[in-house]
């Protein structure tokens, strides 16, 4: 079973349109978690932090699930700008940060 | 502006060669990463430095080399006992270690090996 898993879509959507994905991970030490976005063939960008409590930042709302191992990432009233690839990162301890391999959204008109 | 520079952006090489791939940060991190991407897979660390002339295997180190003599640099050399060379190369920086997750990125070098 890998570290961590995303669906690797593309996820098809319109614009506005709201839009959520999922990312397991199988150690259950891990201590922090993170959604990062990269658009294509470009250099991965911190999106947010993943918090116990769940996140919010503007649109973008972050997820834990401790007990089933998931983080999730939902994205409301979708852009066309929101066209990207959205990494799950996983620090599973001892500074090992572990990247999904990425979920791909495509916003369209 | 600070931050982390690469270079080359695109780099061709032929088999059997060994190539430096350059890495510059100017954000004063201690701590500085290679990671290797490939079509379909998640990023997979190759090298890191938690400090100057220190530095740690990461799960896909054989055939590369790194060194770490000056804080702001960490060049990676792909040699040529790495099987598969062709990949995008991405350094990056933290402030803490890795500890807080949030990695500054270059904008990657492109490797091809014809």
């Amino acid at each position: 079973r890998k570290e961590v898993e995303q669906d690797p879509g593309p996820f098809n959507v319109p614009e506005g349109a709201t839009v959520a994905f999922n990312c397991t991970y199988s150690n259950s030490a891990s201590q922090s978690f993170f959604w990062y976005r990269q658009d294509c063939r470009k250099e991965p960008k911190l999106l947010m932090s993943v918090y116990s409590s769940g996140n919010e930042d503007g649109r973008f709302t972050a997820q834990l699930n401790r007990a089933s191992q998931y983080i999730s990432l939902l994205i409301r009233d979708s852009k066309l700008s929101d066209s990207a690839t959205y990494l799950c990162v996983v620090n599973t301890g001892f500074q090992k940060l572990v990247f999904g391999t990425g979920t791909r959204l495509l916003v369209s008109p | 502006d600070g931050g982390i520079t690469q270079s080359p952006k695109y780099l061709f090489r032929k088999e059997g060669q060994n190539v430096t791939l350059s890495c510059e940060q100017n954000l004063n991190h201690d701590a500085m990463y290679w990671y290797r991407q490939d079509p379909g897979q998640g990023l997979r660390l190759i090298y890191y430095s938690q400090i100057v002339n220190d530095f740690q295997k990461g799960d896909i180190a054989e055939g590369y080399s790194v060194s770490r003599e000056k804080k702001e640099s960490f060049p990676l050399t792909v040699t040529s006992a790495q099987k598969n060379p062709t990949a995008f190369y991405l350094c990056a920086s933290s402030q803490a270690g890795g500890r807080t997750g949030e990695l500054f990125f270059g904008e990657g070098s492109r490797l091809t090996v014809l």
